[in-house]
């Protein structure tokens, strides 16, 4: 089975500062997704970024972007010049590849992170 | 788009008594939705898979009887607490696949 791990349950950051949010993850599969979700105050889950496993290149979204060591296993999220509104508890979340069906997430036991002036 | 919609967002209930929330894909179709629950400042743990057309696949631990699960149309998925208690109050999310998960903005259920 496939575990998600997040070993910071809590992470701050001044404004405009960059951080770092950690994910390591455990699977057997060669194909597969990982994803950097976002969930505000307003318990709205957001996603932030995606990256396909297959894919050398980090991805990068704008003030986002992943460190993604596939021999590691880890996928980590890089938010720079951070904003009030970066504030919110971060999950990282793991998908098995195309199975020609939907397949279902498992979610790491998130991050909250604060954002300070 | 690809929106998805929940509701009700906050329920009170009385003990003993069942509970329906309603997911819906607002700009797409999907075949499959899923159901989370989440605790307080936990994260969130799949319940089940809704197929739509099929029967759901509830993931283990999840009583079957308890949390019924109806997909009956492309855009529509139901999820209903029957006999809830007060160990079942907690935060419901559902998500429709549309090549990858969105999800809806979540019900809070507290049972009496």
């Amino acid at each position: 089975a496939q575990t998600v791990t997040q070993s910071q349950p809590e992470m701050s950051v001044q404004e405009a500062e960059t951080v770092t949010l950690s994910c390591t993850y455990d699977t057997s599969e060669s194909d597969y997704y990982l994803f950097w979700y976002k969930q505000p105050p307003s318990r709205q889950m957001i996603l932030v970024i995606r990256q396909e496993a297959y894919k050398q290149q980090n991805a990068t979204e704008n003030r986002f972007s992943v460190n993604f060591q596939k021999a590691a296993k880890s996928f980590s999220l890089k938010i720079s010049d951070s904003q009030l509104g970066d504030a919110a508890m971060y999950f990282c979340a793991y998908r098995r590849g195309n199975t020609g069906t939907a397949s279902k997430l498992t979610f790491g036991t998130g991050t909250r992170l604060q954002v300070t002036l | 788009g690809a929106v998805v919609s929940q509701h009700p967002s906050r329920v009170i209930c009385k003990s003993g008594t069942s509970v329906k929330i309603e997911c819906r894909s607002l700009d797409f179709q999907a075949t499959t939705m899923f159901w989370y629950r989440q605790f307080p400042k936990q994260s969130l743990m799949l319940m089940a898979t809704s197929n739509e057309g099929s029967k759901a696949t509830y993931e283990q631990g999840v009583e079957k009887d308890k949390f019924l699960i109806n997909h009956a149309s492309l855009t529509l998925s139901t999820l209903t607490v029957t006999s809830a208690h007060p160990e079942d109050s907690s935060f419901y999310i559902c998500s429709a696949e549309n090549n990858e998960q969105f999800f809806g903005p979540g019900t809070r259920l507290t049972v009496l």
